[in-house]
């Protein structure tokens, strides 16, 4: 069974910019949850998506949003990028009905210069 | 509001030891669930082992095992005969029940010395 898999694995953008981040669940999953690490503030969640809906939203500001397709890939943008939004972007998914195992991708590294 | 505490940010022991990592949490939910994951250098987050608050039994999972103290609010782990392998982040969360959002302590650095 693949895993979890998210794309680009690394990633540089300047100050202003916008991104966009991806992630593919494990097949049958519904569910997928972002969080945002850094060595500060450590894990943070994002938010998560189930069956298309955003069901949770973390403390983020608006620049922050996200969606999820029909076959439960995600999708998270970030528009005017920020020095501070600097981090590695997990993505994680389940089946949904939980809280049950969430696995979790390798990450995105996001640079901002 | 859901936090989660871990007081040690570095650990170190030897190999066929015991450790134990601490972790204490804050919810005013009845219906919760607690995790320890696992972060290994430079590679992906996995479960180590889950907790149902409403279960009186401690968990394990082969050579891991928790202390779950629900007056306390204490959640901690003990690893048995650590091995190399076991060097990673180690990351106590909690959850409520229904949902998936994790909670996330700010992780425990464990180091298994040969």
């Amino acid at each position: 069974k693949a895993g979890v898999t998210q794309t680009p694995r690394y990633l540089i953008k300047t100050r202003g910019q916008q991104v966009t981040l991806s992630c593919s669940p494990i097949s049958g999953h519904r569910s997928v949850s972002w969080y945002q690490q850094t060595p500060g503030q450590g894990l943070q969640f994002l938010f998560e998506y189930f069956s298309e809906t955003q069901r949770n939203k973390g403390n983020f500001p608006g620049r922050f949003s996200g969606r999820q397709f029909s076959n439960s890939r995600s999708e998270m943008n970030v528009s005017t990028l920020e020095l501070g939004d600097s981090a590695l972007y997990l993505c994680a998914s389940s089946f949904g009905q939980g809280p049950y195992e969430q696995y979790f991708g390798p990450g995105t590294r996001l640079t901002v210069t | 509001a859901q936090t989660v505490t871990q007081s040690q940010p570095e650990m170190s022991v030897q190999e066929a030891e015991t450790v134990t990592l601490s972790c204490t949490y804050d919810t005013s939910e009845s219906n919760y669930y607690l995790f320890w994951y696992k972060q290994p250098p430079s590679r992906q987050m996995i479960l180590v082992i889950r907790q149902e608050a409403y279960k009186q039994q401690n968990a394990t999972e082969n050579r891991f095992s928790v202390n779950f103290q629900k007056a306390a609010k204490s959640f901690s782990l003990k690893i048995s005969d650590s091995q190399l392998g076991d060097t990673a982040m180690y990351f106590c969360a909690s959850s409520q029940g229904g949902s998936e959002k994790l909670v996330f302590g700010k992780g425990t650095k464990l180091t298994v010395n040969p």
